[in-house]
């Protein structure tokens, strides 16, 4: 069974920084495409960010370029999202997802149960 | 950049049929994907491509598009269909982006 577990949420005071992780299980994760994909209470679904299978290939977010990272360790089936430079309008729930076959860049078949990130003094 | 529109809410009568659209440029180029998403849970993808679903949804969701607009369409829809409706695209624009649509509340009266 595919699943992805989220964790690293929390408060944190605007300019701050925060980590998130996402670990992955039930598939053979260095072979996928993965994605964070966010939503701030009460709105719609935000893409952030992407990475390739092996991590070589990287797009952001116009809203986070710049301030947050994507990474991956295949060895340990985990996937990151070093956030720098936080700001109220990043506060949302952040979701991994796994990208499809059909479309790894827009497709999304699996997806975590989100991690809350909360940005305020 | 590329923006995606949904109609905010739209209702349909138990056992009716519904359809949701979404409108942009990109998707004169890209098929949408939808995603389907209940209160406090994460979404779930329902159609892809050009009216494929994953394993698991029921035959009664559907996909087609024209133009620049996608459709979701749920023939009969139940009570269980109650949810956000989500529709993604790449960006038009080639610098390797993605948009999401707004969003559309589907209640089932």
């Amino acid at each position: 069974e595919v699943q992805l577990v989220e964790s690293g949420g929390g408060l944190v005071q605007p300019g701050g920084s925060l980590r998130l992780s996402c670990a992955a299980s039930g598939f053979t994760f260095s072979s996928y495409e993965m994605n964070w994909v966010r939503q701030a209470p009460g709105k719609g679904l935000e893409w952030v960010s992407y990475i390739s299978s092996s991590g070589s290939t990287i797009y952001y977010a116009d809203s986070v370029k710049g301030r947050f990272t994507i990474s991956r360790d295949n060895a340990k089936n985990s996937l990151y999202l070093q956030m720098n430079s936080l700001r109220a309008e990043d506060t949302a729930v952040y979701y991994c997802a796994r990208s499809a076959d059909y479309d790894i860049l827009t497709g999304y078949d699996y997806w975590g149960q989100g991690t809350l990130v909360t940005v305020s003094s | 950049s590329s923006e995606l529109t949904q109609d905010p809410a739209v209702s349909v009568a138990l056992g009716q049929t519904v359809r949701i659209t979404c409108q942009g440029d990109s998707l004169r180029s890209y098929y949408a994907s939808w995603y389907q998403q209940k209160p406090g849970q994460a979404p779930v993808l329902v159609i892809y491509g050009k009216n494929n679903r994953p394993s698991g949804i029921p035959d009664r969701f559907s996909g087609s598009s024209s133009g620049n607009t996608a459709s979701l369409t749920i023939t009969g829809a139940q009570a269980e269909d109650e949810a956000d409706y989500y529709c993604n695209s790449r960006d038009s624009s080639g610098n390797h982006r993605v948009v999401f649509g707004g969003g559309t509340k589907l209640t089932v009266l």
